[in-house]
């Protein structure tokens, strides 16, 4: 089964705060790609990342990083001196192989406040 | 570079009615794809498109919704009739090809309410 657990419903937090989004995600394909997308207000889902299950480097970019790790099967999120900018709706996705499709969490609202 | 348009923004009907959302992908890109959207949910593929064949409807109600995609541009997603569980955002995306390695773009989607 392919399944993407966001257990995190919603987070508030004050700006300037780190904050970290976590993903786990099922699969039995060895082949696979992770991805976080962003959705914001306005409703346009905005690519963030995406990583293949061959690369557990962890990425960093600006005030964003991810920590992906097989042996936990997760791809966590984190937003680094948070700004009420970052506030959206985060979500993981996974794509495999054997399924052949875009498989989305359910999403985490994340809340900044000034 | 021009996103992923669609139209309408947002669109009211009551239950029974017929309703059609259009797309229009990023110019180049063959892979099209429909996603709905239920408030407090993450997008679920509807149907997805190479070109202008269908290449995986298989979570797509076919007793009610139908989409095309002539010539392989612009697609039409239609609901006939709509019942009030359609209501949601449907989103089109569309990518330079299939596969995990093609990132998908998004468009702002069209917010159905069925009353």
């Amino acid at each position: 089964a392919q399944k993407v657990t966001q257990a995190q419903t919603e987070i508030s937090v004050v700006e300037k705060e780190d904050v970290t989004l976590d993903c786990v995600y099922e699969t039995r394909d060895t082949t696979y790609y992770l991805f976080w997308y962003k959705q914001p207000p306005s409703g346009e889902l905005v690519f963030l990342i995406r990583r293949n299950s061959f690369d557990e480097q962890n990425e960093i970019s600006g005030r964003y990083s991810w920590n992906f790790q097989k042996s936990t099967s997760s791809f966590n999120f984190t937003i680094t001196a948070s700004q009420v900018v970052d506030s959206a709706v985060y979500f993981c996705a996974l794509f495999s192989g054997g399924y052949n499709k875009l498989i989305f969490g359910a999403g985490t609202r994340l809340a900044v406040h000034p | 570079e021009a996103g992923v348009a669609q139209s309408p923004r947002y669109k009211i009907i009551e239950k029974r009615q017929s309703v059609a959302f259009w797309c229009n992908p990023i110019s180049g890109h063959a892979t099209l794809y429909w996603y709905q959207q239920i408030l407090g949910q993450g997008p679920k593929l509807l149907i997805q498109f190479q070109n202008n064949g269908v290449v995986d409807d298989s979570q797509l109600p076919k007793d009610r919704f139908s989409a095309e995609r002539l010539k392989g541009v612009d697609s039409t997603l239609k609901i006939q009739p709509a019942k009030l569980e359609d209501s949601a955002v449907y989103l089109c995306a569309s990518s330079l090809n299939r596969g995990g390695n093609n990132e998908q773009f998004f468009g702002p989607g069209t917010r159905l309410t069925v009353l």
